[in-house]
């Protein structure tokens, strides 16, 4: 099963600095990564997926076999930004679902 | 399609109280997660069913916890009885097998045990 981490519990950056979300994973297959994002209250949505290589809201994400990492990236932080965020693997492995876990997550903060 | 839906959004009930939370999954999704989140845990998985057969449930914190699907359409998950510490918000997610699929996310239940 493809397991995740994310080593910082909460990142606090100014409005327009960069920001970097770190996530690792443990697998030794070809690994499918999601990012998930939770605004105050609300559920958890998807965000990115890195097999489409898509940008949303400004932020990217690269999947990078070498670090085996697939950490979020936005060049410039926006206060709307301000949530948790996680890094997940697909909810599926071989034939089946296999859980879908998350871990700790990430508490985004964007001071003004 | 109109998404997750979970009902009620908010539950407040009295300790000892038969609780019943649900969940419509979108259709098409061939597996559903049940999840609570509280501050101190984080995002727990509970249980997840696929084709509508529980596959695992080594999340589910007591006996005093049940879910169940009885067709593609509609999961439960029960507590009896509740108790204080069960207050969270719990989730449910649906999702299907393929590339590139994530899941998808309930807005919740918020339960308070009083």
């Amino acid at each position: 099963a493809q397991r995740v981490t994310q080593p910082e519990k909460l990142l606090s950056v100014f409005k327009g600095a960069p920001v970097e979300l770190k996530c690792n994973y443990s697998y030794s297959g070809s690994p499918e990564l999601f990012w998930y994002v939770q605004y105050s209250r609300q559920r958890l949505q998807l965000l990115l997926r890195h097999i489409s290589r898509e940008s949303i809201k400004g932020f990217t994400a690269d999947l990078n076999k070498g670090e085996t990492s697939f950490h979020l990236k936005k060049p410039f932080a926006q206060e709307e930004d301000s949530a948790m965020y996680y890094c997940a693997p697909l909810p599926y492995s071989g034939g089946g679902a296999d859980g879908l876990t998350f871990g700790k997550g990430t508490h985004l903060i964007i001071q003004p | 399609d109109a998404g997750v839906i979970q009902s009620p959004r908010h539950e407040v009930t009295e300790m000892g109280q038969e609780v019943t939370l649900r969940c419509k999954p979108i259709s098409g999704h061939n597996s559903l997660f049940w999840y609570r989140q509280t501050m101190m845990r984080g995002l727990e998985l509970l249980i997840y069913f696929n084709n509508n057969v529980p596959i695992d449930d080594s999340g589910m914190p007591e006996d005093r916890f049940s879910a169940k699907m009885p067709n593609a359409s509609f999961s439960t998950l029960k507590i009896q009885p509740s108790e204080p510490r069960d207050s969270a918000v719990y989730f449910c997610a649906s999702s299907r097998a393929g590339q590139g699929f994530g899941a998808f996310f309930g807005q919740g239940t918020r339960l308070t045990v009083v």
